[in-house]
């Protein structure tokens, strides 16, 4: 159980469009998903949390304009890197919380590759 | 932010080795998760911790939160080759943040045959 998918698990796209990311979670509901980025060799960095109905959260620095989320139901929540830039380029993970529990169980990750 | 020191960066042992790795914080924290990251992949939860003092085992895997809840280890017994990867540790504050965390430095573990 507890099975988050992402998809692309990777993608290269131009510099200038917009590359769309999508996190489901296959067996269980999340009203909470949670957005993530690491650079190489580097630990992960929490973007965002998004929360089904509302508005996401951003944390500090990251610009909500470029990192659009959207959680438009309780099993699937979006990321869209509008206007991509090379500095985009990253490993983009999601998260799923448990209803009622400290887990939260990712997927699988997109690497996010803008030339 | 409140950040988690996880050390050592890195590791690089013989198959059969026990090792050992370790977060520590300057705040308290109501939980302590542990992760492995295969390359290209998303973390997986190895053990989560609750309690201050808790010891908890997953097959060769052992962790402890601290007494002090500000610290936490993780131990694997005899390791194999695929062993091989980043282990994170991560603190959850609680409440409704609960899966909003915030991850050590990682450790690189190499194991070599």
């Amino acid at each position: 159980g507890a099975v988050v998918s992402q998809h692309p698990s990777w993608v290269i796209c131009k510099s200038g469009t917009s590359v769309k990311i999508e996190c489901r979670s296959l067996d269980f509901q999340a009203t909470t998903m949670f957005w993530y980025r690491q650079f190489p060799k580097q630990s992960l960095m929490l973007m965002a949390t998004s929360n089904e109905g509302s508005k996401a959260t951003y944390e500090q620095g990251v610009e909500k304009d470029k990192f659009l989320i959207n959680h438009a139901s309780l099993t699937l929540s979006t990321l869209t890197v509008t206007s991509a830039h090379p500095e985009d380029s990253s490993f983009y993970i999601c998260s799923a919380r448990v209803v009622g529990g400290a887990e939260a169980f990712f997927g699988q990750g997109t690497r996010l590759t803008v030339v | 932010g409140q950040q988690l020191n996880q050390s050592p960066q890195s590791m690089f042992i013989q198959e059969g080795e026990d090792v050992s790795m370790n977060c520590t914080s300057s705040s308290i924290f109501n939980t302590w998760l542990w992760y492995k990251q295969d390359p290209g992949e998303g973390p997986v939860l190895l053990i989560a911790l609750y309690k201050a003092g808790e010891l908890t085992s997953n097959g060769r895997l052992t962790a402890q939160f601290g007494i002090t809840r500000k610290d936490s280890f993780l131990n694997i017994s005899a390791s194999i080759p695929s062993d091989v990867g980043i282990y994170f540790c991560a603190r959850g504050p609680g409440g409704t943040s609960y899966g909003k965390l915030t991850f050590g430095q990682g450790t690189i573990l190499t194991v070599h045959p």
